[in-house]
């Protein structure tokens, strides 16, 4: 079955603390999104990559960082720096970044809470 | 700057109720699309539909429908005989240009309860 997957699907971390979250794609998709989601809100972009081995940040990039070495796989790093990291994190990808029309598909998301 | 509001933060209906969401935005953009999710419990968004600027024509699938109404800036959402199943946060979304690609604009979403 094509689709998105990420894990965990559940992760919790110690304050001081990095940690990857995974999203893997098989539907061959160029482009890939990481959003994060707050109680009560919408979504707000992280980081995204219309290709292999690059990426730019996205509206709240300041804490986050992302690799892109395979077409379909798009880690998303939380490092310490990031000061309110508990969110319900969601990856995405469309065939591609450049046109507006590209509908983007979402993965089952990753809840981060930090203790 | 592009914005997407959802006015309705809840609804609770009956099951079998009609129900319509809420969605308006704003765009300096000439072309555009808007994007509708559900976002059931378990937390992943699903793709319900996406419409270009250029085409007003309303959409119905099955329960499902949608109103494009560029003159008030709207694209609202409604489920006809609403079932328990449809229980979820809806949101509403923008493509807006950035650099060389695009990116979603999301509102605030619509958390709908259907009561049995």
């Amino acid at each position: 079955d094509g689709g998105i997957t990420q894990s965990p699907k559940y992760l919790f971390r110690k304050e001081g603390q990095n940690v990857t979250l995974s999203c893997e794609q098989n539907l061959n998709h160029d482009a890939m999104y990481w959003y994060r989601q707050d109680p009560g809100q919408g979504l707000r972009l992280i980081y995204y990559s219309q290709i292999v081995n690059d990426f730019q940040k996205g509206d709240i990039a300041e804490g986050y960082s992302v690799s892109r070495e395979k077409k379909e796989s798009f880690p998303l790093t939380v490092t310490s720096a990031q000061k309110n990291p508990t969110a319900f994190y969601l990856c995405a990808s469309s065939i591609v970044a450049s046109k507006s029309t590209d509908t983007q598909y979402f993965g089952p998301g990753t809840r981060l809470t930090v203790l | 700057a592009q914005k997407v509001t959802q006015a309705q933060t809840e609804i609770s209906v009956v099951e079998k109720e009609d129900v319509t969401l809420d969605c308006v935005y704003e765009t300096r953009d000439t072309t555009y699309y808007l994007f509708w999710y559900k976002q059931p419990p378990s937390g992943e968004l699903v793709f319900l539909i996406r419409r270009n600027s250029f085409d007003e024509q309303n959409e119905i699938s099955g329960r499902y429908s949608w109103n494009f109404q560029k003159s008030t800036s709207s694209f609202n959402f409604t489920i006809t005989a609403s079932q328990v199943v449809d229980s979820a946060v809806y949101f509403c979304a923008l493509s807006e240009a950035m650099d060389s690609s695009y990116k979603l604009i999301f509102g605030s979403g619509t958390r709908l309860l259907v009561r049995p």
